[in-house]
């Protein structure tokens, strides 16, 4: 079966903490994505990489940076947390193949709880 | 730009009752149009999808069909059950892009009582 699995359930972080949160697919897949989920907002894409080392930034990128050094981990790094980024953190992954309608994967999601 | 527009929830039914979620979307090109589905605790699994206008994609019961003249993708259940409560996103990506970028509606939360 496939998975997607994130470092954390839950996490409680202080404001100017720097906060890594981790994710690991088991599926070879080249592309990885970060989400914030936040009420009413839906999903917003934070940064996603489509190879080891190459990354684009999304929608919302700003506070934030990534990592891929390895194909199958995709980091996200809150480089000095504040209470704003306080949410559901995402990550998905899905294959890159040419085509329609390519589904992503997304593991259970972190809550990040800034103090 | 491309966006996904939700109907407000939450929507409260009772079991066996008919489900209506609607979804429009504006886009450039032709999008792939997408519903996911969250259950309580849990990441977001793939629902349905379609690819082509008129196409419906169908799973578990769920239905939506891409009608591209009124830029819609509604998802529809004749009988939903309690274990149907969960929040329903709508989402869409353009072109045979080979990234699988997503836009997402706002979500939709359901709560079926029985």
């Amino acid at each position: 079966d496939v998975k997607v699995t994130q470092s954390s359930r839950y996490l409680v972080k202080r404001t100017g903490e720097k906060v890594f949160l981790e994710c690991v697919q088991d599926m070879d897949h080249e592309n990885m994505f970060w989400y914030r989920q936040d009420p009413g907002l839906g999903l917003r894409l934070i940064y996603f990489s489509y190879d080891v080392k190459m990354k684009e930034k999304g929608d919302i990128p700003e506070g934030y940076s990534v990592s891929r050094e390895k194909k199958e981990r995709f980091s996200l790094i809150l480089e000095s947390a504040s209470t704003n980024q306080t949410s559901m953190y995402l990550c998905a992954s899905s294959p890159q193949a040419t085509g329609l309608g390519l589904k992503q994967y997304f593991g259970p999601g972190t809550r990040l709880t800034v103090t | 730009g491309n966006s996904v527009t939700q109907m407000e929830g939450p929507v409260t039914l009772s079991e066996e009752a008919f489900l209506t979620i609607n979804c429009t979307y504006t886009a450039t090109g032709y999008p792939s149009l997408f519903w996911y589905v969250q259950y309580p605790g849990e990441g977001l699994q793939l629902l349905l999808k379609a690819t082509k206008a008129d196409d419906k994609g169908s799973n578990k019961g769920f239905e939506a069909t891409y009608r591209k003249e009124t830029t819609s993708f509604h998802l529809e259940k004749g009988s939903v059950q309690v274990s149907d409560s969960a929040v329903y996103f709508c989402a869409l990506s353009v072109g045979s892009s080979n990234t699988g970028k997503l836009i997402f509606g706002q979500g939709t939360t359901l709560q079926v009582k029985p």
